[in-house]
């Protein structure tokens, strides 16, 4: 069954350094997102990504953030000084028709962000 | 905006109990509606989705929600808890095409 991954599953990095999470969405899928959830909240939008553009971000997206497709397969995020307050669980998803209801979006295992 | 309220960050049950997990729901428009579950160290998965069409969608793993307007409700329900159900389950919403908003979380305990 095809899935989406998300590497690495843990990254400890220290404030104000630059992080790069990554994502492997299900090949023939085009909608891409990004979300967080820090320990003991609720699960987070942070930002859609079609067609190779932003489609929508949440106000947690600010300048610190950004997000890329280097490739045909891979999405990345990229966070550019790091925050305590940036230590949270991301998640990636990707869908093929984007959240119009009728199609599912995939989730990743997570990669475990904890920021010293 | 839409947004999701689940009421009750923990319930426990017993095998074989029924499980009732509440979510409420806020929309200016009508909304689809999702239950995810998030098992110990893995991502979300899909249990059920509202999408405008029966109003009583079943699921997978012998999950079940009915919408229901006049409550803005969409509560999630399993005849009998198995031990193997114990995790986090999240509600969330969408409307028009836009992301997926989740609520807080639900933590299912199951008991022998």
């Amino acid at each position: 069954e095809p899935e989406v991954t998300q590497t690495p599953s843990h990254q400890v990095t220290q404030m104000g350094q630059e992080v790069i999470l990554r994502c492997v969405p299900i090949s023939n899928h085009l909608y891409f997102y990004w979300y967080r959830q820090i320990l003991g909240q609720k699960v987070e939008f942070l930002v859609s990504f079609y067609n190779n553009e932003i489609s929508e971000k949440s106000e947690i997206f600010d300048d610190q953030f950004s997000v890329e497709r280097p490739d045909g397969s891979n999405f990345t995020l990229k966070i550019r000084s790091t925050k305590l307050e940036d230590s949270a669980m991301y998640f990636c998803a990707s869908s093929d028709q984007g959240i119009l209801g009728s199609s599912e979006a995939f989730f990743g295992q997570g990669t475990r962000l904890t920021v010293v | 905006a839409q947004s999701v309220t689940q009421l009750g960050s923990h319930v426990s049950v017993s095998e074989g109990a029924l499980v009732l997990l509440r979510c409420n729901y806020s929309s200016s428009v009508p909304p689809y509606l999702f239950w995810y579950v998030q098992y110990p160290n893995q991502g979300l998965q899909l249990l059920l989705k509202y999408t405008s069409a029966a109003t009583l969608v079943k699921g997978i793993n012998g999950f079940e929600a009915e919408f229901k307007k006049s409550e803005t409700s969409f509560h999630l329900t399993k005849p009998s808890a198995h031990m193997s159900d114990a995790a986090e389950y999240f509600c969330a919403v969408s409307v028009a095409g836009t992301a997926l908003i989740f609520g807080k979380g639900t933590t299912l305990s199951v008991s022998s």
